[in-house]
């Protein structure tokens, strides 16, 4: 199985609230990262954020890290019909030179 | 703005045809990575390029192939489509192989 997952695999919601998904993944690592993905176009870098570090922020966005429970989760507060995308979670394997493996994504979907 | 760029947006092959995907980067980054995406899942690694370093994916199929002539510029070459070959192929840049990886819009390739 993949290194990160993301739970859940699709989530639905109102314009103005928030959504929360979570990433799981099994090795230890130095960093993980959070990207978003438009239908249909690349993926755009949302956070990094490094294993000594344990929330992160940016604008509506709130990222975690348990190392311990070696999970993440990512929070888009007050969410917009903008926000309609994939987002995937991308971790390394630790050791120098291993590259980012990303997870199956979560599908969200903004109602206006 | 640097960024990086993929040409053609689409493109139409036929089965057994070659083509080429192509990839240019004005980040004068080190590192530049193909990924094949198939509808609703995660990007998947195909090689990346570290400098004129070329790392080849275990379970990437011989008929895909890439070339990088210069910093700026990543090929990727399929030399004879499958219609399983049919899916959205990505390329990315980043300065070191843990680093935010910056991805173009894509190339879908259709395989008739």
């Amino acid at each position: 199985s993949q290194q990160g997952e993301e739970d859940p695999q699709a989530l639905s919601i109102q314009e103005g609230e928030n959504a929360t998904m979570n990433c799981s993944y099994k090795t230890s690592i130095n960093n993980l990262q959070w990207y978003r993905q438009n239908s249909g176009r690349g993926l755009v870098h949302l956070i990094l954020i490094r294993s000594n570090e344990r929330e992160k922020h940016s604008g509506r966005l709130r990222v975690t890290l348990d190392t311990s429970k070696k999970s993440s989760s990512l929070l888009i507060t007050a969410s917009r019909a903008a926000d309609t995308a994939s987002y995937f979670c991308a971790t390394d394997k630790g050791a120098a030179g291993n590259k980012l493996t990303f997870g199956g994504g979560t599908r969200v979907l903004v109602k206006p | 703005d640097a960024m990086v760029i993929q040409n053609p947006r689409y493109q139409v092959t036929q089965f057994g045809k070659p083509v080429t995907l192509s990839c240019s980067q004005t980040l004068n980054h080190n590192v530049m990575y193909w990924y094949q995406q198939k509808s609703s899942q995660a990007p998947k690694l195909l090689f990346h390029y570290y400098d004129k370093d070329f790392n080849n994916e275990a379970d990437t199929p011989d008929n895909f192939q890439s070339r990088r002539p210069n910093t700026s510029f990543c090929f990727l070459d399929i030399r004879s489509p499958g219609l399983g070959d049919a899916a959205m192929y990505l390329c990315a840049t980043s300065s070191g192989i843990q680093e935010t990886q910056y991805f173009g819009p894509g190339t879908r390739l259709l395989v008739l």
